[in-house]
């Protein structure tokens, strides 16, 4: 099966400094990877995504790099802020809709 | 927020029982998905329900089952409660089970003691 692995574990940025976290897939068939934000004690909130026809996608300070060439994906926050500190998971499946498949998740800080 | 709810929203059992945790899923999504997240982990696939049907299990015992109800919403069973259970039960409902994305509830917080 899918094995999704994810570093760093923790992360802690000075706001207004960027943070890069990093997952590997093992299952070629993957074709969805999308991150997820998980405050303490809240439900994980989906903040981005991308699909295997794209190798790169955008959404404000928030963006994602696919290679599947190598198997890993990115994300990449840009002029972190407080609120930005949280634990990130990546998964991957094979369609947006299925089982989705975790990394062991990334504790973000971000220090005023 | 997603429109997805749980509940209880915490439980507390000892071992050996049995517990049901319910999941009413987003208005028109037909499929929800029950994921078992422990202390400091990433959540782990338990198994997926489209249009009433079992449609995929991860690494979980028999003792973990579940249902779809018409309306959509869903159950999740376990019975005979290990202490291993104690975990956070988050469910998420999606539109199909192909190209949408899933949304997660809030979660039901499980402690066996």
């Amino acid at each position: 099966g899918e094995n999704v692995e994810q570093h760093p574990s923790t992360l802690s940025v000075q706001e207004g400094d960027s943070a890069v976290i990093k997952c590997t897939y093992s299952d070629s068939a993957s074709n969805y990877f999308p991150w997820y934000k998980q405050e303490l004690g809240k439900r994980p909130q989906l903040i981005i995504d991308i699909r295997s026809n794209v190798g790169e996608k955008k959404d404000q300070r928030i963006a994602v790099t696919l290679n599947k060439t190598a198997k890993h994906f990115s994300l990449h926050i840009t002029e972190t802020q407080p609120e930005d500190s949280a634990v990130y998971f990546c998964a991957a499946s094979k369609n947006a809709g299925n089982m989705l498949t975790f990394g062991g998740g990334t504790r973000l800080m971000v220090k005023p | 927020e997603t429109g997805v709810t749980q509940s209880p929203t915490h439980l507390i059992k000892t071992r050996g029982q049995q517990v049901t945790l319910r999941c009413s899923s987003q208005s028109g999504h037909n499929t929800v998905s029950w994921y078992q997240q422990a202390l400091g982990q990433g959540p782990q696939f338990i198994f997926q329900y489209y249009r009433e049907e079992e449609n995929g299990r991860g690494n979980f015992p028999p003792r973990f089952s579940g249902l779809q109800f018409p309306n959509y919403s869903s159950e999740l069973n376990v019975n005979a409660l290990e202490l291993d259970d104690s975990a956070l039960y988050l469910c998420a409902s999606s539109l199909g089970q192909d190209l949408n994305e899933q949304f997660f509830g809030p979660g039901t917080r499980l402690t066996v003691l």
